[in-house]
């Protein structure tokens, strides 16, 4: 069974360090895996999406990279904001059954400091 | 464009009463599906349906019940509620299954049964 580890499970940076997530998983043989974005109280936001195929994905400060083979992806937030604190959520998307479902980590929660 | 669109966001629930969770989603997509997300469990998928007619469960379905007769809905009903099933619910929908395929998910419905 696929299982997705977020370590580590609480971060605290000052405003402009970079950001640093780290995601495993335990099975190489995936879809596609995703970062989320969720608030406090609220509902997930999609950040950024990997094809099984890919190495990397950009936009704006955020790059996340995937090494499938070591069952690893790193999110990367460049020159954090205050705005920037939330949790974060990978989830990777298992082709082991016909649907192909998500299966998510536990998260990160980031807070960053003024 | 409104995504996907969960009504209530709240609600309270004696044990033993009824529900039905609403989920719309505007974006044509052939897959939905149910998660509930708990302290310290992550998210959980609990059903999920591949399109008009046809759904599956999850990891967690007992006591959950699902139809899809529509593309855009997918209604979560609760039978009888009990105080474990005080949750945060989440609905995702997503277009295809495979590698480019993108989840996104409506803002969550927070629920006490009590």
């Amino acid at each position: 069974k696929q299982e997705v580890t977020q370590i580590p499970a609480a971060l605290s940076v000052p405003e402009g360090e970079n950001l640093v997530l780290n995601c495993s998983f335990t099975d190489s043989a995936i879809y596609n895996l995703q970062w989320f974005r969720q608030d406090p109280g609220k509902g997930l936001t999609s950040l950024l999406l990997i094809q099984s195929s890919q190495r990397e994905q950009t936009s704006g400060r955020l790059n996340a990279s995937l090494d499938k083979s070591s069952g690893r992806s790193t999110l990367y937030i460049a020159a954090s904001q205050p705005g920037d604190s939330a949790t974060y959520l990978c989830a990777v998307r298992d082709p082991t059954d016909s649907w192909g479902k998500l299966q998510f980590g536990a998260g990160t929660q980031v807070v960053v400091t003024p | 464009n409104a995504g996907v669109t969960q009504t209530p966001k709240f609600q309270v629930l004696k044990t033993g009463q009824s529900m039905t969770l609403q989920c719309a989603q505007d974006m044509n997509h052939e897959y939905m599906s149910w998660y509930r997300q708990d302290p310290g469990m992550g998210l959980r998928l609990i059903h999920y349906s591949v399109g008009a007619g046809i759904t599956d469960q999850g990891e967690v379905p007992n006591g959950y019940n699902v139809s899809r007769s529509t593309t855009e809905d997918f209604p979560l009903r609760l039978l009888s509620a009990a105080p474990s099933q005080t949750s945060v619910y989440f609905c995702a929908s997503s277009l295809t299954q495979g590698a480019n395929t993108e989840a996104f998910f409506g803002q969550g419905t927070r629920l006490t049964v009590v």
